[in-house]
């Protein structure tokens, strides 16, 4: 069964670092990676889809990269700001069935 | 829809009773998941539907628990003599694997509060 780990459990940083959130995981064989991002109390929020074929994908501020060999994926984060304070998620898509592996997610503090 | 639709956004109940929670995915969508999140946690995979084939149940922890997926759209989980340690954010999510993408959407779920 895919385990999907991320590393650091809780991240606080001052207002305009950029910063790495980590996300491993065990099985190499993998459809697709898609991080999310969720405010209290709220559901999830899709931030970037990693197809396994692709190395890395950008949205504005943010740039995921996704290394199958290794089994991970960072996302990164260009000059943060207090608005980016949520927890960060990693999903990894199985590639046998249609089953999703969620990490317990980073909290992300950014401070003004 | 535009977007992944839950209801209610909240419910409290008393122990012992039922309740329905209710998902309307993105048009279209041939895949439904239904999690849990209980406070503090991460997600815990509850059942899976993809079109007309059987629903992977294995993440249903009771057999209070069950979830039907009416003309491949709307559904609707189910939770008979809930517990106190049902309570928590049921979340629903969809996707469409037919496409090369499969990207996830999710709902913004459904707080059960169990007295």
């Amino acid at each position: 069964k895919q385990e999907v780990t991320q590393i650091p459990a809780a991240l606080s940083v001052p207002e305009g670092e950029n910063l790495v959130l980590n996300c491993s995981f065990t099985d190499s064989a993998i459809y697709n990676l898609q991080w999310f991002r969720q405010d209290p109390g709220k559901g999830l929020t899709s931030l970037l889809l990693i197809q396994s074929s692709q190395r890395e994908q950008t949205s504005g501020r943010l740039n995921a990269s996704l290394d199958k060999s290794s089994g991970r994926s960072t996302l990164y984060i260009a000059a943060s700001q207090p608005g980016d304070s949520a927890t960060y998620l990693c999903a990894v898509g199985s590639k046998g069935g249609n089953q999703f592996y969620f990490g317990t997610g980073t909290s992300l503090t950014v401070i003004p | 829809g535009a977007g992944v639709s839950q209801s209610p956004s909240n419910k409290v109940t008393e122990k012992g009773k039922d309740v329905e929670l209710r998902c309307d995915p993105i048009s279209g969508h041939t895949a439904l998941y239904w999690y849990r999140q209980s406070l503090g946690q991460g997600l815990e995979f509850l059942i899976y539907f993809q079109g007309n084939s059987a629903p992977d149940k294995s993440g249903l922890p009771s057999d209070r628990f069950s979830a039907e997926r009416t003309g491949g759209s709307v559904s609707t989980l189910t939770i008979q003599r809930t517990q106190q340690e049902d309570s928590a954010v049921y979340l629903c999510a969809s996707s469409d694997r037919t496409r090369v993408t499969g990207e996830l959407f999710f709902g913004e779920g459904s707080r059960l509060t169990v007295l």
